[in-house]
């Protein structure tokens, strides 16, 4: 079935340095991309999203790009810092069915080293 | 309110126990969502609601599972006869239209079968 993957299950930062999270995806359908920041205990917090129609976004110190000629998403967060620390998914969105449902990838672990 | 909410937050029960989760969206969101989302894992769809639309109920893993939307607001999510293969954190999320704004998450409902 379709999927979404990440290619690095933990990543650790030094505070203040830019962290990169990465994302492959497989449904070349998919035209909605989105993510999401989950803390120990809490939902997903929605972060930025981006469409298919863009290359680029940019939030506040954070800025998603997304390939869509090798299918890859990322996420940029500049000047990391430990309130960061947190698992960040990566969920898409593709058209057509009666659901616009978004499917998730299984998360990456951010650790901002103090 | 101005989340989506969700109770109880944690529930323990018996196997083969039934159980009711509960699912208030933000006012005024049409769609809502139910996800599963094991430890360690990423988030696995169960359900969809859209307005009066029949519910897309394709990632419901078995029969005892159903959920139903009262008065397009409230969800209920009921398990029956528990398994403990069913523990895991139930999430809920509604959104306007179809999504393409993001969702809102609830913090879930931590399920614990024993």
């Amino acid at each position: 079935g379709e999927s979404v993957g990440l290619h690095l299950p933990t990543l650790s930062v030094q505070e203040g340095d830019n962290s990169i999270i990465n994302c492959a995806y497989s449904n070349s359908a998919s035209d909605y991309f989105i993510w999401y920041k989950q803390e120990s205990g809490k939902g997903p917090q929605f972060i930025i999203d981006i469409r298919s129609n863009m290359d680029k976004r940019q939030g506040q110190r954070v800025t998603v790009l997304l390939n869509k000629t090798v299918k890859h998403l990322s996420l940029q967060i500049a000047a990391t810092q430990p309130g960061d620390s947190a698992v960040y998914f990566c969920a898409e969105m593709g058209r057509g069915g009666a659901t616009n449902k978004l499917i998730f990838g299984t998360g990456t672990l951010l650790a901002v080293q103090p | 309110g101005a989340g989506v909410s969700q109770s109880p937050s944690n529930k323990v029960t018996e196997k083969g126990k039934d159980v009711e989760l509960r699912c208030d969206p933000i006012s005024g969101h049409t769609a809502l969502y139910w996800y599963r989302q094991s430890l360690g894992q990423g988030l696995e769809f169960l359900i969809y609601f859209q307005g009066n639309s029949a519910p897309d109920k394709s990632g419901l893993p078995s029969d005892r599972f159903s959920a139903e939307r009262t008065g397009g607001s409230v969800s209920t999510l009921t398990i029956q006869r528990t398994q403990q293969e069913d523990s895991a954190v139930y999430l809920c999320a509604s959104s306007f239209n179809r999504g393409q704004e993001g969702y809102t998450f609830g913090s879930g409902t931590r399920l614990t079968v024993v």
